[in-house]
């Protein structure tokens, strides 16, 4: 059971450049979140999906797409990436919200 | 929007001492739950509170549920060096369209060995 996979778990992007990072869980969750972690500003929420076909913003979402076209996976995608979307980017789903969230082991992307 | 204000923002100690943290909110939750976060890894669950005033043990962790809902606590009993990390708490009021937690800073826990 491999809960919730992230991929890439490193990359380096020039300034401009765009990526998709991508989510997958195998639990069968309903919801799914993307979060940014930077020191000493904790966990902010970017998007998150309440089911299959359904996104919506979160504190963060500016300069962030996603979307959730299957049920198990969740895509983070940064049209023109700029230094400030440094950070590690953590995926993590839910049962429709309740008893927490599990959560991938993150995404250390740099953008110089 | 909702705020944690989470303390002390990191401490050491002495293994074999008890640690105490504590989280605050500007408003009501009706869940609260306390993760942890080691080295390179996501935060992992280590207590869920859904009730006020209710104290919740897992292991050598406890942690309650404020009875002002506005607040909750964690306590670590005998530290040892593998409990260094960074705890988060975090509120939620699931329910609702969105059931989204809201974290605190966290505390950076470091042992001296």
């Amino acid at each position: 059971n491999a809960g919730v996979t992230q991929t890439p778990k490193f990359r380096v992007l020039k300034t401009g450049q765009s990526m998709t990072l991508l989510c997958a869980q195998d639990m069968n969750h309903e919801y799914m979140y993307w979060y940014r972690q930077d020191p000493g500003m904790g966990l902010r929420l970017i998007h998150y999906s309440v089911g299959e076909g359904t996104t919506a913003k979160g504190e963060v979402p500016d300069g962030y797409n996603v979307s959730r076209l299957k049920k198990q996976n969740f895509l983070l995608g940064l049209e023109s990436a700029a230094p400030s979307q440094t950070s590690v980017y953590f995926c993590a789903s839910s049962f429709r919200g309740e008893n927490g969230y599990t959560f991938g082991s993150g995404t250390r992307l740099t953008v110089v | 929007g909702q705020q944690l204000n989470q303390s002390p923002q990191s401490m050491f100690i002495q293994e074999g001492e008890d640690v105490s943290m504590n989280c605050t909110s500007s408003s009501i939750f009706n869940t609260w739950l306390w993760y942890k976060q080691d080295p390179g890894e996501g935060p992992v669950l280590l207590i869920a509170l859904y009730k006020a005033g209710e104290l919740t043990s897992n292991g050598r962790l406890t942690a309650q549920f404020g009875i002002t809902r506005k607040d909750s606590f964690l306590n670590i009993s005998a530290s040892i060096p593998s409990d260094v990390g960074i705890y988060f708490c975090a509120g939620m009021n699931y329910g609702g369209s969105q059931g989204n937690l809201i974290f605190g800073k966290g505390t950076k826990l470091s042992v001296k060995p």
